[in-house]
């Protein structure tokens, strides 16, 4: 069973556009949650995280927002960049559960910007 | 950011040796750190946890006796593919655990790339 879900394999966006790429869940243990970027060959770069206590968390272009009651969570880059062009792994953590900080990995989303 | 390196960054080897890999946390010291293993196309997958000091937990079908990891310091942690085989060929990735501030973040290595012949 998927406890992350990243339901869109791939999505395409112009450039200068905002990106929105969405993350459900399933687990009401996870508390702290996690936007990592990847790029083919290469290990994956942490972008942005949350905690369950907040509901929006913002660092220069890169915002997450979670909302709790649904389950979900999504990351907002404004404006897209052809560099943004990447792999954007969701992940998910039970931490303040008392786990050991394991991450638990959606699928993955395939981000494309068009010049 | 903090940094995490690993060692090296591709390795071909023959069918029945064995393979280590590094992986060191530069400027931070990490209690605790994961090695993954990422197939094409696929997810990461979580191999193992490996706590300073301590014995690794191995996730369920990961064989222990045949990815030996070993964490000695606390910004060094190594995973030994033993009697690697063609199928051990895989994209493997470590992270290492940065407490800072109460926030938990994993940052990651760039991976090595096993080819196994």
């Amino acid at each position: 069973d998927q406890q992350v879900k990243q339901n869109s394999p791939s999505l395409s966006v112009q450039e200068g556009r905002i990106s929105i790429l969405n993350c459900d869940y399933t687990n009401s243990m996870f508390d702290y949650f996690l936007w990592y970027k990847k790029y083919p060959a290469e290990g994956p770069t942490f972008l942005i995280s949350i905690s369950s206590i907040k509901d929006k968390n913002e660092d220069g272009r890169f915002t997450v927002f979670l909302n709790k009651s649904a389950k979900h969570l999504s990351l907002h880059i404004v404006p897209s960049q052809p560099g943004d062009s990447a792999v954007y792994f969701c992940a998910a953590s039970a931490h303040y559960g008392g786990s050991q900080g394991n991450l638990i990995f959606g699928k993955g989303t395939k981000l494309s910007v068009k010049p | 950011g903090a940094v995490v390196s690993q060692h090296p960054s591709w390795v071909i080897c023959k069918s029945g040796t064995s393979v280590k890999i590094e992986c060191r946390s530069l400027d931070f010291q990490a209690t605790t750190m994961f090695w993954y293993r990422q197939f094409p196309k696929q997810s990461l997958m979580l191999m193992a946890t490996s706590n300073e000091g301590s014995k690794a937990t191995y996730e369920q079908g990961v064989e222990k006796d045949k990815f030996l990891i070993n964490h000695a310091s606390l910004t060094l942690s190594t995973l030994t593919v033993t009697s690697a085989h063609p199928e051990d060929s895989s994209f493997y990735i470590c992270s290492a655990r940065d407490m800072v501030a109460g926030l938990d973040t994993q940052y990651f290595g760039p991976g090595t790339r096993l080819t196994v012949l």
